[in-house]
């Protein structure tokens, strides 16, 4: 079963632009979850995704979105990029239940110049 | 809010010998989840905790869910080259449906 995948992997923007990011879940698995990765912060939540529908929500600021198709595929867009926003975004998938357990992908390292 | 703290926050061993690390809390998770992650890489699920005093093995990794379900304990036995990397706990937050939170990691040398 392949595993989850992140395009691209990796992104160099300037201050002010935005960025769409993607995300294909395992298949079979409906929920997406968007982590951003800092060396300073750690691992923090974004946002959830379930049947297009956001579930969750991190302490982001809104130019931090992020949407859901049907076919579990998902996007998240951070717009007038700012340099903190240089980070490893990770998209992780879960079966949708009661189950916890979420798998990442590789991740996309974005850096803002 | 519920953080979680991991300690060592760095250990630097030898080929072959064993390792403890562990992760706790002031308040009470009801899952326990491990991870590794390589550099450039996402975490890679290594072991799941549902049950309190629940004790795990994935190989040479044995995780144990702690009693008071405030913490968490991660063991790596006759540790190999590979190993190295950044191990992290994580559980859901109370009333956060299925957001976790993660712990700032141990940083794993081993040398050959």
């Amino acid at each position: 079963k392949a595993g989850v995948t992140q395009t691209p992997r990796y992104l160099i923007k300037t201050r002010g632009q935005q960025v769409t990011l993607s995300c294909s879940p395992i298949s079979g698995h409906r929920s997406v979850s968007w982590y951003q990765q800092t060396p300073g912060q750690g691992l923090q939540f974004l946002f959830e995704y379930f049947s297009e529908t956001q579930r969750n929500k991190g302490n982001f600021p809104g130019r931090f979105s992020g949407r859901q198709f049907s076919n579990s595929r998902s996007e998240m867009n951070v717009s007038t990029l700012e340099l903190g926003d240089s980070a490893l975004y990770l998209c992780a998938s879960r079966r949708h239940g009661r189950s916890y357990e979420q798998y990442f992908g590789p991740g996309t390292r974005l850096t803002v110049t | 809010g519920q953080q979680l703290n991991q300690s060592p926050q760095s250990m630097f061993i030898q080929e072959g010998e064993d390792v403890s690390m562990n992760c706790t809390s002031s308040s009470i998770f009801n899952t326990w989840l491990w991870y590794k992650q390589d550099p450039g890489e996402g975490p890679v699920l290594l072991i799941a905790l549902y049950k309190a005093g629940e004790l795990t093995s994935n190989g040479r990794l044995t995780a144990q869910f702690g009693i008071t379900r405030k913490d968490s304990f991660l063991n790596i036995s006759a540790s190999i080259p590979s190993d190295v990397g950044i191990y992290f706990c994580a559980g859901p937050i109370l009333g956060g449906n299925y957001k976790l939170t993660f712990g700032k990691g141990t940083l794993l040398t081993v040398n050959p």
